[in-house]
């Protein structure tokens, strides 16, 4: 099965620093790596999604980048808030299984920004 | 996205009592749910895949017999868990597929079995 590594496990930057968080993934028939944003006691939220047949997607201040060769993708937030300070999941996930998609998420990065 | 509604959004039950969580869909039908489990400072684990109209498929290791998943309308999985016990505490969340293979995720719910 897929088996997603993210780093680092923890991250502090300061305000208006950039921030950047690496994943890498085994299976290489995965096709879809969203990312997620997760808030103390909340549910994850997506943030943004990047498809294998891209390398690069930006919204904001936020962009991923996608290296299909080396099985990595990245999270990269410029200008960081404080309100960025959160828990982020990099997931990675194959063709439908069943129809539906069913990714395996990373571990998560605890992200803070100091003010 | 979808519109996902979950809830209770946090409950304290006592030991063999059994809890339901309810998943709601409040814009899309969809045939396929799934609950996760979220331990603290831990990753998403998938529980199982809640099926409308069908027995829900579990992942290895998760007890059918504890975590019971009813999937009786389009827009409504529920995650009932039986006789619960302290090591249940956890934060179970739901995810709901939208239109363009995207998924949202419900707002948790933090179970604490005293």
């Amino acid at each position: 099965g897929e088996n997603v590594e993210q780093h680092p496990s923890t991250l502090s930057v300061q305000e208006g620093d950039s921030a950047v968080i690496k994943c890498t993934y085994s299976d290489s028939a995965s096709n879809y790596f969203p990312w997620y944003k997760q808030e103390l006691g909340k549910g994850p939220q997506l943030i943004i999604d990047i498809r294998s047949n891209v390398g690069e997607k930006k919204d904001q201040r936020i962009a991923v980048t996608l290296n299909k060769t080396a099985k990595h993708f990245s999270l990269h937030i410029t200008e960081t808030q404080p309100e960025d300070s959160a828990v982020y999941f990099c997931a990675a996930s194959p063709g439908p299984r069943g129809g539906s998609y069913i990714p395996t998420f990373g571990r998560g990065t605890s992200l803070i920004v100091h003010p | 996205g979808a519109v996902v509604s979950q809830h209770p959004s946090w409950v304290i039950c006592k030991s063999g009592t059994s809890v339901k969580i309810e998943c709601r869909s409040l814009d899309f039908q969809a045939t396929t749910m799934f609950w996760y489990r979220q331990f603290p400072k831990q990753s998403l684990m998938l529980m199982a895949t809640s099926n409308e109209g069908s027995k829900a498929t579990y992942e290895q290791g998760v007890e059918k017999d504890k975590f019971l998943i009813n999937h009786a309308s389009l827009t409504l999985s529920t995650l009932t868990v039986t006789s619960a016990h302290p090591e249940d505490s956890s934060f179970y969340i739901c995810r709901v597929p939208d239109r363009s293979y995207g998924y949202t995720f419900g707002s948790g719910t933090r179970l604490t079995v005293v």
